[in-house]
């Protein structure tokens, strides 16, 4: 089946600095696309979303990019605090089904002190 | 506003003993529900989900069932439980009506299975 992967599993970064965690997607037939952030213990949570009609979404310090050429998702995170520190995954849904998200693998996000 | 329940949090239960999670969602209706399972370190995988009362798809084959026996209320069950039905749980609702609604995840429940 087609899968939705992300190219590391973990990313340290220093408190303040700005964060990249990227996912590639091969379903060519995806239209939406979500990041969610999972803290230890608890259930994900909806960050951002972006349709694929879009490059580009901003919400309050993080930033989704799209490149469908490249099949291509990322989420930048801004000034990154310890509260960040999670698991982020990104998922996809299919053209035309309403209902199934397929989640990827999850990168590990630790924020340095 | 909607929120969903999932109880228990915690549960260990030995090898060949039944399973009964539940899932409730209040401040919505007719929502598609799910069912995820997590393994430690790993991503989701979508075990049920439903769309509608007493409709149920499944998505992996297992020894697992789900059941919707009203609008808002998902339950996972088995009847002998293996090692391998250990993780973390996950219920999800998401709002009909639309292509592109996220879906709301529980708080989950962690299951160990000894």
């Amino acid at each position: 089946g087609e899968n939705v992967g992300l190219h590391l599993p973990t990313l340290s970064v220093q408190e303040g600095d700005n964060s990249i965690i990227n996912c590639a997607y091969s379903n060519s037939a995806s239209d939406y696309f979500i990041w969610y952030k999972q803290e230890s213990g608890k259930g994900p949570q909806f960050i951002i979303d972006i349709r694929s009609n879009m490059d580009k979404r901003q919400g309050q310090r993080v930033t989704v990019l799209l490149n469908k050429t490249v099949k291509h998702l990322s989420l930048q995170i801004a000034a990154t605090q310890p509260g960040d520190s999670a698991v982020y995954f990104c998922a996809e849904k299919p053209q035309g089904s309403a209902r199934q998200l397929t989640f990827g693998s999850g990168t590990q996000l630790t924020v340095l002190p | 506003s909607q929120t969903i329940h999932q109880w228990p949090a915690t549960l260990v239960q030995p090898v060949g003993s039944p399973l009964s999670l539940e899932c409730t969602v209040e401040g919505t209706s007719n929502p598609n529900l799910y069912w995820y399972r997590q393994a430690a370190g790993r991503g989701l995988q979508l075990l049920f989900y439903s769309v509608g009362i007493g409709q149920i798809s499944s998505e992996v084959p297992q020894n697992l069932s789900a059941s919707r026996p009203q609008d808002r209320q998902f339950i996972l069950s088995s009847k002998k439980l293996l090692l391998s039905d250990s993780g973390f749980y996950l219920c999800a609702w998401r709002a009909t009506g639309g292509l592109y609604n996220e879906q709301f995840f529980g708080p989950g429940t962690r299951l160990t299975v000894l």
